[in-house]
């Protein structure tokens, strides 16, 4: 079984349209991550949840809305789409808190490209 | 802001000879310190990890060795395989900081 699941894993949408991108994890954890990776191969955070409530919020356009329904899920929605916004987005969960150090546990990747 | 600096960028090695990367961190209060392998297509899976009161550890033909005291660690892979070819990650994490601070990676070649 996967750990840390993400759908889907390409997507190609055009300039101005809205989508979104699904995580699941079933490890039990409390924590989940979203990551941009540029074409560089450059990891940046862009959010973080805990037990649902957003922990993490960094400097990123508040075109991108993250969602988490249950701790299980966190789900990023994108409006507007933007050719820089084309880039690899991983998901990611921890057991507890990120104060706490645990180790993060990445999803396979969702391959967006804006055209 | 807290940064880690990665070298080399890419890395090729003969199979069978060792390979070493290396990391630089910032932010002396850093006390967590994990590695990840990301192979092609995939997202990057940690291989091993040290935390700021171990001076080294291994795990096989993986070893991470952590001089505080200069702010840098380093991956050490022994009997490289073709297996090993992806591109490797350091983080530097700080407790109470919320993040993970990525290197920006290093592309492993092992030729066969």
């Amino acid at each position: 079984d996967t750990a840390v699941s993400q759908t889907p894993k390409y997507l190609v949408t055009q300039m101005g349209n809205d989508k979104s991108i699904k995580c699941e994890q079933n490890l039990g954890h409390d924590t989940m991550y979203w990551y941009k990776q540029d074409s560089k191969k450059f990891l940046k955070i862009m959010f973080s949840y805990n037990n649902k409530e957003l922990i993490i919020n960094e400097t990123v356009p508040n075109r991108f809305s993250p969602k988490s329904p249950d701790k299980a899920h966190l789900n990023l929605h994108i409006n507007s789409l933007e050719l820089g916004d084309s880039a690899v987005y991983f998901c990611a969960s921890s057991q507890g808190l990120p104060i706490s150090t645990d180790t993060q546990y990445f999803g396979p990747g969702t391959r967006l490209t804006v055209l | 802001g807290e940064n880690v600096e990665q070298h080399p960028s890419t890395l090729s090695v003969q199979e069978g000879d060792s390979a070493v990367i290396k990391c630089t961190y910032s932010d002396s209060a850093s006390n967590y310190f994990p590695w990840y392998k990301q192979e092609l297509g995939k997202g990057p899976q940690l291989i091993i990890d040290i935390r700021s009161n171990v001076g080294e550890k291994k795990d096989q033909r993986i070893a991470v060795t952590l001089n505080k005291t200069a702010k840098h660690f380093s991956l050490h892979i022994t009997e490289t395989q073709p297996e090993d070819s992806a591109v490797y990650f350091c983080a530097a994490v700080t407790s109470g900081t919320y993040k993970y601070i990525f290197g920006t990676g290093t592309r492993l070649k092992v030729l066969a």
